[in-house]
């Protein structure tokens, strides 16, 4: 069983719904959470990080942290075409800035 | 412009032909990574430097070596590729005591 598990869609949506994307986790020592986009052909860019249970805004984007179920969640409010990307969840492993990452949800907003 | 480079960006080779992937980062960040991604099983970090001359084993690190004797530069090494070995390689930098990693734009490798 995989420490991190993401659903790897593809999950298509139509511009403007809002969108969910989810994580679990299986290690309870898991701590600082984070969300990375990674546009097709390039490198992942932290889009948010959270270290304690509950949410976290900014701008159209929520991170929420539920560690009692061991779930972390991205929401998108008005979802654009230029959302279109895959979104990597990771988490810290230990005491030294280790990640592990999940494989990642690809997401496509249809115009 | 604050960047991390890799060259080459696609590299296909056969079994056996010792490769090099260099890494940049102009940031003077300590901390430097490598990581493989491959389809259903997301980013898995080959090493990772601390610092100058410190470097350390991740979760992949068979089949490859790394060095790091300028902050700057952390090249990646496959003395003797393999197959197994195809895959979408980043390198990544971060300052120390953040989470907020800088990846470059990835190498796509193919081994026949």
């Amino acid at each position: 069983q995989k420490e991190v598990e993401q659903d790897p869609g593809p999950l298509s949506v139509p511009e403007g719904a809002i969108v969910s994307l989810n994580c679990t986790y299986s290690n309870s020592a898991f701590q600082y959470f984070m969300w990375y986009r990674q546009y097709s052909r390039k490198g992942p860019e932290l889009l948010m990080y959270t270290y304690s249970s509950g949410n976290k805004e900014d701008g159209r984007f929520t991170a929420q942290v539920d560690k009692s179920s061991k779930y972390i969640s991205l929401f998108i409010r008005d979802s654009q075409p230029s959302d279109s990307a895959t979104y990597l969840c990771a988490m810290r492993r230990g005491s030294n800035y280790q990640l592990i990452w999940g494989a990642g949800t690809k997401l496509i907003i249809k115009p | 412009e604050a960047q991390v480079t890799q060259n080459p960006r696609y590299l296909i080779t056969v079994t056996g032909k010792k490769l090099t992937v260099t890494c940049s980062q102009n940031m003077n960040h300590e901390y430097m990574s490598w990581y493989r991604q491959d389809p259903g099983l997301g980013l898995r970090q080959i090493y990772y430097s601390m610092n100058v001359e410190v470097t350390d084993k991740g979760d992949v690190p068979e089949g490859y070596k790394v060095s790091r004797k300028e902050k700057r530069n952390f090249p990646l090494i496959l003395e003797s590729p393999s197959p197994n070995q195809t895959s979408l390689y980043f390198c990544a930098s971060r300052p120390s005591e953040t989470y907020e990693q800088y990846f470059g734009p990835g190498t796509r490798l193919t081994v026949t």
